[in-house]
Order: C-alpha cells, then sequence, then structure tokens
C-alpha cells in the first residue's frame, strides 16, 4: 500500500479564492511528521510547512495550514487568497521516526494551476 | 531558513563520461544528506541516504557502483555518476537534515543531467 496519497493529479483554482489540495497517509508508527513542499517549474522544492504527529494544534505558515486529522490520517493543504505564483507542484510527505529508517516518503504529488 | 546548494545546476556530457554533482548545506552542518532522483512531473524517488563519515545506504534496485556517493564533510556531499548513459538523464535533487531527529529537510535547488 502507498504510505502517501495525493488523490489529485490536478488542481485549478481562481486568483485570491482558497484551495484545499488533498493527502491521506499510511503508517503504524505512532510518531511521525507530514510535511509540504512546493515545486515551481524551476524545480527547486521549497518546504512549505510541517506537521508533527504529537501536535494537537494544526499547523499553520502566513497562507499556507494543515488540516491534520489524525483518525482519518490525513493531512490536507489548504492555501487560502490563492496567488498567480502559487501555481506549481506540490508534494505530501511523511517520516516515520521508529520505522523506515527515518526517511521520508513522498506522494505523487498535485499540479495546481492559479487561474487570473 | 537552512540552505542547500547544489552545482552545477545543469549538466550535459556524453555518453560513457563521468558526471560529478555536488551537495552543501551552506549555513548548517548535515549529518544525513539524501539523493533523490524524479522524471519529469513525477514524484520524488530516493536513490541514497549519505550520512557523514560512513558508507552510503543505497535503496533496492539502486546501482552502488554506477552512483557513487561521498559525504566527507558535514557540509558536503557528492554523487557522482559513472559510465553515464542516455537512460541516466533526470533531473537529480539533494537535500540535508540537521541531525538524525532533525524532522525537516531542505532540499538543493536541483542539477538537471543531460547524457547524450
Amino acid at each position: 500500500a502507498q504510505k502517501i496519497t495525493q488523490t489529485q493529479p490536478g488542481m485549478f483554482v481562481q486568483e485570491k479564492e482558497a484551495v484545499t489540495l488533498d493527502c491521506t497517509y499510511d503508517t503504524s508508527d505512532q510518531s511521525y511528521g507530514l510535511f509540504w513542499y512546493k515545486q515551481p517549474s524551476s524545480g527547486e522544492m521549497i518546504f512549505l510547512i510541517y506537521q508533527g504527529s504529537y501536535d494537537e494544534q494544526n499547523a499553520t505558515e502566513g497562507r499556507y495550514s494543515l488540516n491534520f486529522q489524525k483518525a482519518r490520517k490525513s493531512a490536507n493543504l489548504v492555501i487560502s487568497a490563492s496567488q498567480l505564483g502559487d501555481s506549481a507542484m506540490y508534494f505530501c510527505a511523511m517520516r516515520e521516526v521508529n520505522t523506515n529508517a527515518g526517511k521520508s516518503t513522498f506522494g505523487d504529488g498535485t499540479t495546481l494551476t492559479v487561474k487570473p | 531558513g537552512a540552505v542547500v546548494s547544489q552545482h552545477p545546476s545543469r549538466v550535459i556530457c556524453k555518453s560513457g563520461t563521468s558526471v560529478k554533482i555536488e551537495c552543501r548545506s551552506l549555513d548548517f552542518q548535515a549529518t544525513t544528506m539524501f539523493w533523490y532522483r524524479q522524471f519529469p512531473k513525477k514524484s520524488l524517488m530516493l536513490m541514497a541516504t549519505s550520512n557523514e563519515g560512513s558508507k552510503a545506504t543505497y535503496e533496492q534496485g539502486v546501482e552502488k557502483d554506477k552512483f557513487l556517493i561521498n559525504h566527507a564533510s558535514l557540509t558536503l556531499s557528492t554523487l557522482t555518476v559513472t559510465s553515464a548513459h542516455p537512460e541516466d538523464s533526470s533531473f537529480y535533487i539533494c537535500s540535508a537534515r540537521a541531525g538524525e531527529h532533525a524532522d525537516t529537510q531542505y532540499f538543493g535547488p536541483g542539477t538537471r543531467l543531460t547524457v547524450l
């Protein structure tokens, strides 16, 4: 089974609107971290936001927030007030502390296009 | 945030030659560095985990004799693609983690390798 599932290969959003990118994960580890990265056409992977499995509050970083639902094993990224510069590929990733040798596993990504 | 550089950003070489890619953590010491390969519009595929002062750990299916990794210092890891062939053409990205228990990986800007 895939450890990280991003079910939306592509998403469109109107400028200034909010958009949610889905991510579900699978792990039996009690301690793990969840990440979102943005990859624009230049190729660089830009770290956006982090959520620890024991964090009770949803993580927020500026216009980015992570909707963490532990029981459902989902970690959706919400981007508020979309901007044209948000058009990029977005990857959800998980690092399990005690299994998988602490390596990170990445989803297949979602390509977000912001329309003017 | 932490900065990771990669050099070169783009390289074109002839089939049969070797290419070295450098990954440096500029403002922190990276005990662990990771090397990924990414095909267009696809996810990151972990090739190997590089720990300072020890041999790299390669993922299943990755030829260690073809992709030589050296992590000689806490700020530098190198990936050498030996006897490159056109099928080795890809986008190679490194990332670095500040410590074994550090969660966030910081990525370099990537190196686009084209083998003619």
